[in-house]
């Protein structure tokens, strides 16, 4: 079975500062997806983030990066100069053909960042 | 481009009603998901649908609980006689193809802005 675990339901950071969220899942699959979504205040969730297991280089998108440790099954999402419209529940996710196209979801960290 | 619209946003039912909640996939997207979202948890896999069938209900509870998403209209989660536990958000979320490793611009899920319930 396929597990997603975040282990920090809270974080906070400064503004511009940078904050690191962690994400470990438990999978014996080879191939699969790891996603980072976002749910603002709003609620809707927003993808932030996706790497494909076989690429070992670490999906970036603009202020948002993640470190892809494959065989530690980490997957922790980093985020530079932070800014206030950050602040939302972010939640690491994983797929595979595998799994029935059923997604994975953690638990959540809550992201605050401080003006 | 319309996102995922889901409707209605909030829901209140007494115990024992019927909840209907409605999904309209992006356009496009044939494959639709709902997942159950309770208070302070993480987003809980509830059933996977194709237009007309159902590929994977393991995430829906056995009894109360159904989903359809017919050739035209929406996809429809229907619980009923509802309970107090059933109290929660759910969220739709569609895709344009199966979320399989070999097709381009995969494992994407778009995701609509959630119906809360309350069950009275």
């Amino acid at each position: 079975a396929q597990t997603v675990t975040q282990s920090q339901p809270e974080m906070s950071v400064q503004e511009a500062e940078t904050v690191t969220l962690s994400c470990t899942y438990d999978t014996s699959e080879n191939n699969y997806y790891l996603f980072w979504y976002k749910q603002p205040p709003s609620r809707q969730m927003i993808l932030v983030i996706r790497q494909e297991a076989y690429k070992q280089q670490n999906a970036t998108e603009n202020r948002f990066s993640v470190n892809f440790q494959k065989a530690a099954k980490s997957f922790s999402l980093k985020i530079s100069d932070s800014q206030l419209g950050d602040t939302a529940m972010y939640f690491c996710a994983f797929t595979s053909r595998n799994t029935g196209n059923q997604f994975y979801f953690g638990t959540g960290t809550s992201l605050t960042v401080i003006p | 481009n319309a996102g995922v619209m889901q409707n209605p946003r909030h829901l209140v039912r007494r115990r024992g009603q019927e909840a209907r909640l409605r999904c309209s996939p992006m356009k496009g997207h044939s494959h639709v998901y709902w997942y159950r979202q309770l208070p302070e948890e993480g987003l809980k896999f509830m059933v996977y649908l194709q237009k007309e069938n159902i590929i994977d209900e393991s995430g829906m509870p056995k009894e109360r609980f159904s989903a359809e998403f017919p050739k035209e209209g929406p996809s429809i989660l229907r619980i009923q006689q509802v309970v107090r536990g059933d109290s929660a958000a759910y969220f739709c979320a569609s895709s344009p193809t199966s979320t399989s490793m070999f097709t381009p611009n995969t494992g994407e899920l778009f995701f609509g802005e959630g119906s809360r319930l309350t069950v009275l």
